[in-house]
């Protein structure tokens, strides 16, 4: 089955601690995103990567690192320097199509910090 | 800066009763995607409206998209339980380098649909 997959669900982070989440799509996609969701809230881009090996920042990336070395992944970093990490984070992928570029998201994982 | 408003932000109705979730958008874009959101879940693809006029349909909810005024439209007919979820628009300029802008979306609409 084409998807992408987002792990762990449900992770917990100590204060001063780093933490990946990862994200992996087998759908073919160029593009890939990280977005960060807080309760009753919309969705901000923390980075971005259009193509393998570079990537872009978005709206609020103190504080995250990304890396893009496979084109089916693009783990995120949350590092100690965010200082508010709780949050519902979703990956997405969409192709790099002037017709089809409908984005996709994954299930998302949810950070808590301790 | 591409901007995107939805309204109304919070839309509490009735079962059986028609409603309008409004999107507009400040720049230019022949592209608008339509999302749901159940709670403590991901994002589910509703609608894609790639052209001025474009009409879609799906069961109980029907997207259109006016270009010219920068506006889309989500109409609910005869809203039923199952139709709670806050509901995104998003909205994409793609550049001519192929290289595209990333999605811009809108707060969301939080729907509760009541007996």
């Amino acid at each position: 089955d084409g998807g992408i997959t987002q792990s762990p669900k449900y992770l917990f982070r100590k204060e001063g601690q780093n933490v990946t989440l990862s994200c992996e799509q087998n759908l073919n996609h160029d593009a890939m995103y990280w977005y960060r969701q807080d309760p009753g809230q919309g969705l901000r881009l923390i980075y971005y990567s259009q193509i393998v090996n570079d990537f872009q920042k978005g709206d609020i990336a103190e504080g995250y690192s990304v890396s893009r070395e496979k084109k089916e992944s693009f783990p995120l970093t949350v590092t100690s320097a965010q200082k508010n990490p709780t949050a519902f984070y979703l990956c997405a992928s969409r192709l790099r199509d002037r017709v089809n570029n409908e984005q996709f998201f994954g299930p998302g994982t949810r950070l808590t910090v301790l | 800066e591409l901007k995107v408003e939805q309204n109304p932000l919070f839309l509490s109705m009735q079962e059986g009763k028609n409603y309008t979730i409004y999107c507009n958008y400040s720049t230019t874009s022949d592209r608008l995607y339509w999302y749901r959101q159940d709670p403590g879940k991901s994002l589910e693809s509703l609608f894609v409206l790639l052209s001025n006029g474009a009409v879609k349909q799906e069961g109980r909810l029907m997207a259109s998209l006016d270009t010219k005024a920068r506006l889309s439209t989500l109409h609910i007919t005869a809203a039923v339980h199952d139709l709670s979820a806050t509901y995104f628009c998003a909205v994409d300029i793609f550049r001519d380098d192929n290289y595209g802008q990333n999605f811009v979306f809108g707060p969301g609409t939080r729907l509760s649909v009541l007996p």
